[in-house]
């Protein structure tokens, strides 16, 4: 199957500090990957959509200019959460759209962030 | 706003029984649902998808049901094993996986 590779897994930082996240396709090309967010039991909330080439589109009440999605490649997007507060502490999880005539989605292993 | 929702937040049963997971959508024009499985601290897993033009889709000790009139969904899971403790997404979208929206989860654990 599919598989999608998210990295790091686990992060911990200091308030203030950015943090990168980078979410690879490995056997597919993905010109769309989602970006989501999961606090502890709750369900995934989708952060942006990622598109490759072109500007990411936000949901609402997601601030553009604190999380920087980035789509260089067709199998590559990356997450930076910039100056870091301990608000910010959560599960992340990316996920890739294989396919264009039966679309599916495969999802990455999530990166868990703590915001000391 | 429209919604998927899951009835049960919890479910919990022996090992060897079948489960069955449910889950009440909302949108009338959703035409494409999926399940998956969320291990802890992992990325959710595909399991089973349907379309709506189906009421009934098997896979590998899985089967998916969809029944349109009452907007419900169950996910049915034969001969429960400990390795299917984990929390159960449903999840819809019209016409196709991008951008769906997820249910709210149900935590299955399977008692020895």
């Amino acid at each position: 199957g599919a598989v999608v590779s998210q990295h790091p897994s686990r992060v911990i930082c200091k308030s203030g500090t950015s943090v990168k996240i980078e979410c690879r396709s490995l056997d597919f090309q993905a010109t769309t990957m989602f970006w989501y967010r999961q606090f502890p039991k709750q369900s995934l909330m989708l952060m942006a959509t990622s598109n490759e080439g072109s500007k990411a589109t936000y949901e609402q009440g997601v601030e553009k200019d604190k999380f920087l999605i980035n789509h260089a490649s067709l199998t590559l997007s990356t997450l930076t959460v910039t100056s870091a507060h301990p608000e910010d502490s959560s599960f992340y999880i990316c996920s890739a759209l294989r396919g264009s005539a039966n679309e599916k989605l495969f999802f990455g292993s999530g990166t868990q962030l703590s915001v000391l | 706003g429209e919604s998927v929702g899951l009835h049960l937040p919890t479910l919990s049963v022996q090992e060897g029984d079948n489960s069955i997971i449910n889950c009440a959508y909302s949108n009338s024009a959703s035409d494409y649902f999926i399940w998956y499985k969320q291990e802890s601290g992992k990325g959710p897993q595909f399991i089973i998808d349907i379309r709506s033009n189906m009421d009934k889709r098997q896979g590998q000790r899985v089967t998916v049901l969809l029944n349109k009139t009452v907007k419900h969904l169950s996910l049915q899971i034969a001969a429960t094993q400990p390795g299917d403790s984990a929390v159960y997404f449903c999840a819809e979208n019209k016409g196709s996986a991008r951008q769906l929206t997820f249910g709210s989860g149900t935590q299955l654990t399977v008692l020895p």
